[in-house]
């Protein structure tokens, strides 16, 4: 695609239950990268993956995130028993290999009340 | 840990004007990047100017430019001609050149406002 496409572009859940948030990456890009943002902050570095194994998951908060990118394209970011502190904006960002340059897509308003 | 401060949570320019955004950062690394980008209400975070640490030179993009301090370790951003198409959140940030560490490290961010 032209862009980085998340969606669903807003969702609202309930606490507990759980949600999948979606990332299809530019075409091409080997990395991608999640990151949250929540009200009033900058992004915060959740995971970074490259190709279909993550590189780097050290952002991520406890064991109720989980996030896979089973054939090294799209990525779901998963998250389970949702707690009203997980409301943010989920952003996700995608580049070619050793480039400085990562591209961000519009995020996934999730609010959990 | 590598941080990146923005000690102006707003500011505000006239239309034509200049203004410039303020970045520290901390880091016991050499080699390094750092960037700004541009955040408007449509939450797509956009690549404003890059800097690579071992450059002497500081980066301009058009009417952006950068004021990048090594042993300050200061990363400021300057906007000239200011367009009322610049009212965003900007974002200075940080990445490590060392392999593996990809990630990006942000500030909180300056709102600013053009006023016409």
């Amino acid at each position: 695609g032209a862009g980085v496409s998340q969606t669903p572009s807003n969702k609202v859940t309930e606490k507990g239950k759980y949600v999948e948030l979606r990332c299809d990456p530019i075409s091409g890009h080997t990395a991608l990268y999640w990151y949250r943002q929540s009200l009033g902050q900058g992004p915060e570095f959740l995971i970074y993956f490259q190709g279909t194994g993550a590189a780097d998951d050290s952002g991520l908060p406890n064991d109720r995130f989980f996030a896979v990118r089973p054939e090294g394209s799209v990525s779901t970011l998963k998250i389970q028993r949702t707690e009203r502190g997980d409301s943010a904006v989920y952003l996700c960002a995608s580049s070619t290999y050793l480039n400085t340059e990562a591209f961000f897509g519009q995020g996934t308003r999730l609010t959990v009340v | 840990a590598q941080t990146v401060t923005q000690s102006q949570p707003e500011m505000s320019v006239q239309e034509a004007e200049t203004v410039t955004l303020s970045c520290t950062y901390d880091t016991s690394e050499s080699d390094y990047y750092l960037f700004w980008y541009k955040q408007p209400p449509s939450r797509q975070m956009i690549l404003v100017i890059r800097q690579e640490a071992y450059k002497q030179q500081n980066a301009t993009e058009n009417r952006f430019s950068v004021n990048f301090q090594k042993a300050a370790k200061s990363f400021s951003l300057k906007i000239s001609d200011s367009q009322l198409g610049d009212a965003a959140m900007y974002f200075c940030a940080y990445r490590s050149a060392q392999g593996g560490s990809e990630k990006l490290v942000f500030g909180k961010g300056t709102k600013l406002t053009v006023n016409p």
